[in-house]
């Protein structure tokens, strides 16, 4: 079965560095990974996706097979990333998202 | 465009009693999820409907949950009767055909059971 670890519950960066939040997958197949975010009061919604390769508000993720992770990193945080981030795994036999815990990110001045 | 609505947005009720939540998937869209998030825990896969059929129902917890989606536009999830291990946040999501991957989110029902 699939399984999704995120090991920190709550992430607090200042300003302007560097944010990594950590996610680790299981599966025996190719999965298509994703990065979830909810901001405060709002709904969930897709931030990235590893298939699309690209940025999305200066954040980015690559997909490490040998180490089955897929972090997100953003080189200078801001106030407005703070919000909480799911990391989640599609795996195609199963047509649905497994998710993990979560990581609430605080970004303070 | 209209995204996924549902409704109501937070529910407190007694054990024993029973609640429907409702959701709206984004107009076309024939897959149809719900989720749960339990306080601490991940969000976690309940079901899944294609058009008005059940494709994957193997995360429904036990039979006090049970799922419609009618006509295969807007789904309910009832909870019958309720315990107070169901609190937590249901999540409805859609996307439009099969095999696509991205799902859109409802803001979720947050029912509390006292």
């Amino acid at each position: 079965a699939q399984r999704v670890t995120q090991p920190e519950k709550l992430l607090s960066v200042f300003k302007g560095a560097p944010v990594e939040l950590k996610c680790n997958y299981s599966y025996s197949g190719s999965p298509e990974l994703f990065w979830y975010v909810q901001y405060s009061r709002q709904r969930l919604q897709l931030l990235l996706r590893h298939i699309s390769r690209e940025s999305i508000k200066g954040f980015t993720a690559d997909l490490n097979k040998g180490e089955t992770s897929f972090h997100l990193k953003k080189p200078f945080a801001q106030e407005e990333d703070s919000a909480m981030y799911y990391c989640a795994l599609w795996a195609g036999t199963a047509s649905k998202l497994t998710f993990g815990t979560g990581t609430r990110l605080q970004v303070t001045l | 465009e209209a995204g996924v609505t549902q409704f109501p947005s937070h529910s407190v009720i007694e054990k024993g009693q029973t609640v429907t939540l409702r959701c709206d998937p984004i107009s076309g869209h024939d897959n149809l999820y719900w989720y749960r998030r339990v306080m601490g825990k991940e969000i976690k896969f309940l079901l899944h409907f294609v058009k008005e059929s059940k494709q994957d129902e193997s995360g429904m917890p036990n039979n006090r949950f049970l799922a419609e989606r009618t006509g295969g536009t807007y789904s309910t999830l009832k909870v019958q009767p309720a315990e107070l291990e169901d609190s937590g946040v249901y999540f409805c999501a859609s996307s439009p055909r099969q095999g696509n991957t991205e799902a859109f989110f409802g803001q979720g029902t947050r029912l509390t059971v006292v």
